[in-house]
């Protein structure tokens, strides 16, 4: 069973910083790897899929990388509304068994 | 506008069964996979359910498989899941999701959401 590990499960950071969450899976998914951004009472939205393409109208102050196991999630010059619960996913089974990082809250300093 | 908007949850009984809805709008409905995903209360993100653009291929999570059907009618631009059996741990709120197409898994358009509350 896939496993997908977000670390840290809570960062503090004060605006105008930069932040980088990282998220392991316990096995290569390669490439088939998204982010996802949620606010409370808001559903998720996508950031980066493919690793590290930028969903549309998705800021370029945030940024993908990695592959196979090791992925980060780089945000520049944290803005306000950039504070939230972040979330990887795997995408790569097939037959899907999509996984979900257990999330990590980005709260203000 | 593109958009995903989901109906159907409401309180139900242990042992009951629930029929959400996922109605699109906005885009060329038939030609993307839509998938179900969930969130308990205070928790992370599950995904439980995959029906492919032309409704024929369908997947399920181990923890709703043999008690939740999905379905879609593409003339109608909406997807559907049916949950028997409900236990109190499919308490959730409960979205679907688009998948980009190419991509299978990333999902670029969500709904509201629609909670499910399962309880005696």
């Amino acid at each position: 069973e896939m496993v997908m590990t977000q670390s840290p499960a809570t960062l503090s950071v004060s605006p105008g910083e930069g932040a980088t969450l990282s998220c392991r899976a316990s096995q290569s998914v390669s490439s088939n790897l998204a982010w996802y951004q949620q606010k409370p009472g808001q559903a998720p939205r996508l950031l980066i899929y493919g690793a590290s393409t930028r969903a549309t109208g998705i800021p370029a102050r945030f940024s993908g990388s990695g592959s196979g196991t090791e992925f980060t999630l780089t945000i520049s010059s944290l803005q306000s509304e950039d504070f939230a619960v972040y979330y990887c996913h795997q995408y790569n089974d097939w037959p899907p068994v999509y996984t979900f990082g257990q999330g990590t809250k980005l709260e203000i300093k | 506008e593109v958009q995903l908007v989901e109906s159907g949850g409401g309180l139900v009984q242990p042992g009951g069964s629930l029929r959400l809805s996922c109605a699109a709008s906005g885009f060329t409905f038939s030609s993307y996979e839509i998938n179900w995903v969930r969130q308990a209360p205070g928790k992370g993100l599950e995904w439980i359910s995959y029906i492919s653009s032309g409704g024929l291929t369908m997947f399920y999570a181990d923890s709703v498989k043999g008690r939740f059907t999905i379905s879609r009618v593409n003339a109608k631009k909406s997807v559907y899941l049916q949950m028997n059996s409900l236990r109190g741990e499919d308490t959730a709120l409960y979205y679907c999701a688009r998948a980009i197409v190419g991509t299978q898994g990333a999902f670029d358009i969500w709904g509201q959401g629609t909670m499910v509350t399962v309880s005696s």
